[in-house]
């Protein structure tokens, strides 16, 4: 019954050693974002994809790239991964992207890093 | 710029009601959104209220909207010990979500 599946649940790497995080969705949304959730902060959002169309936020550091493979699969890869980039990924998907659109979230990847 | 602000805790008693409050700074919002995030989990869509709507009630939950204070407010009657969590408004003034910082309810016996 799961909608948006994330994995892992949890995730260690080390400083410096990329790590991918994996998105999937069975809802076949058009648009799948990922976020950034600090502790005790709001998720911010790094990027989305509207089908193929990749959008970066301004902000997003070049650390963080994404990959969206097909409709159903989104990927995070942090190429490599500081001390602060420690937090809870989101991935979220929603149906047109447009304004008031609804988005669904999965139950996140928490990242670790030593 | 678009802010959406919430105080950041609320402590209640099981079987009261809770009141979380929450404003935001974009007029062109169309829906306002509140989230529930309990502790290492994801975001949990709760309820949702249009932007031309003064309130909506689904079972326990009652959003308020003031759409000239920029003021939305979540209600929760008969408060429950499994309604501890964080609770997130989130507003749709740009093609994602902006969301408020989070309060935290604590849901005491």
């Amino acid at each position: 019954d799961a909608m948006v599946i994330q994995n892992p649940r949890y995730q260690v790497t080390q400083f410096g050693k990329p790590v991918t995080l994996s998105c999937s969705q069975t809802l076949n949304h058009n648009v799948m974002y990922w976020y950034q959730q600090k502790s005790s902060q709001a998720p911010k959002l790094l990027f989305h994809y509207y089908d193929k169309d990749f959008n970066n936020e301004a902000d997003t550091p070049d650390n963080f790239q994404s990959r969206r493979p097909n409709t159903s699969f989104c990927f995070l890869d942090i190429r490599s991964p500081g001390l602060g980039d420690a937090a809870m990924y989101l991935c979220a998907t929603s149906n047109t992207g447009a304004r008031g659109d609804t988005q669904y979230f999965g139950p996140g990847t928490r990242l670790t890093v030593l | 710029g678009e802010d959406v602000e919430q105080s950041l805790f609320l402590s209640v008693r099981e079987g009261d009601s809770s009141v979380i409050n929450c404003t935001y700074t974009d007029s062109s919002s169309t829906y306002l959104y509140w989230y529930k995030q309990e502790p290492g989990a994801g975001l949990q869509l709760l309820t949702y209220i249009f932007s031309n709507m003064d309130m909506k009630q689904d079972q326990r939950l009652t959003v308020l909207l003031n759409k000239k204070d920029k003021h939305l407010s979540l209600r929760i009657a008969d408060t429950q010990t499994g309604d501890s969590a964080i609770y997130f408004c989130a507003d749709t003034g740009r093609r994602a979500l902006t969301f408020g910082s989070g309060t935290r309810l604590q849901v005491q016996p």
